[in-house]
């Protein structure tokens, strides 16, 4: 039972560069979310799914994209990077709000 | 908006001794949920205790427990006999009823001095 894997660990873009950060569980939650975390800010959610095929916004989605085509993956998109997008991002899920979320190890993000 | 306040930036406590971390949120939501997540220097987010709000009776996992005062939205977390391994950053959360989303507030950072 691996939980949530989230990859890769650390990844460096330059300015307008486009990636996928990816995320899967092997649990059969049905919530999964993205969140960054900023020094001094704590984590901030982007955007999440509560189930496959259903996504919303969290507070911080701008330049983010994503879709949920199975309930085990839930990929981030950057869609044109920028130094403001430098942060740690975090891929959560949850089989429902009550039990909280279990986290990923993250994934840190540096644009140039 | 519903916001999430933890006033103590960090904190210091000596092994085996006694901390309690404060956390205060503001929403005008009857039912919710509240969390206290651990980040240690490794980086992953571990749940420590979770605390409904339709309950009154305070949550309690081992040496962590926490003190919920619904009218002051005041949800502390105190840890006991503390140890090396305590030390990280806490991190309280709130999700409102029958939603998928948590709010942080901006941590706390816990010493553990032997």
């Amino acid at each position: 039972n691996a939980g949530v894997t989230q990859t890769p660990k650390f990844q460096v873009l330059k300015t307008g560069q486009s990636m996928t950060l990816q995320c899967a569980q092997d649990m059969n939650h049905e919530y999964m979310s993205w969140y960054r975390q900023d020094p001094g800010m704590g984590l901030r959610l982007i955007h999440y799914s509560v189930g496959a095929g259903i996504t919303d916004q969290g507070e911080v989605p701008n330049g983010y994209n994503v879709s949920r085509s199975t309930t085990e993956d839930f990929p981030l998109r950057l869609l044109s990077a920028a130094p403001s997008q430098t942060s740690v991002y975090f891929c959560a899920s949850s089989p429902t709000g009550y039990y909280g979320y279990t986290f990923g190890s993250g994934t840190r993000l540096t644009v140039v | 908006a519903q916001t999430v306040t933890q006033s103590q930036p960090e904190m210091s406590v000596q092994e085996a001794e006694t901390v309690t971390l404060s956390c205060t949120y503001d929403t005008s939501e009857s039912d919710y949920y509240l969390f206290w997540y651990k980040q240690p220097p490794s980086r992953q987010m571990i749940l420590v205790i979770r605390q409904e709000a339709y309950k009154q009776q305070n949550a309690t996992e081992n040496r962590f427990s926490v003190n919920f005062q619904k009218a002051a939205k005041s949800f502390s977390l105190k840890i006991s006999d503390s140890q090396l391994g305590d030390a990280a950053m806490y991190f309280c959360a709130y999700s409102p009823y029958n939603t998928d989303k948590l709010i942080f507030g901006t941590g706390t950072r816990l010493q553990v001095f032997p």
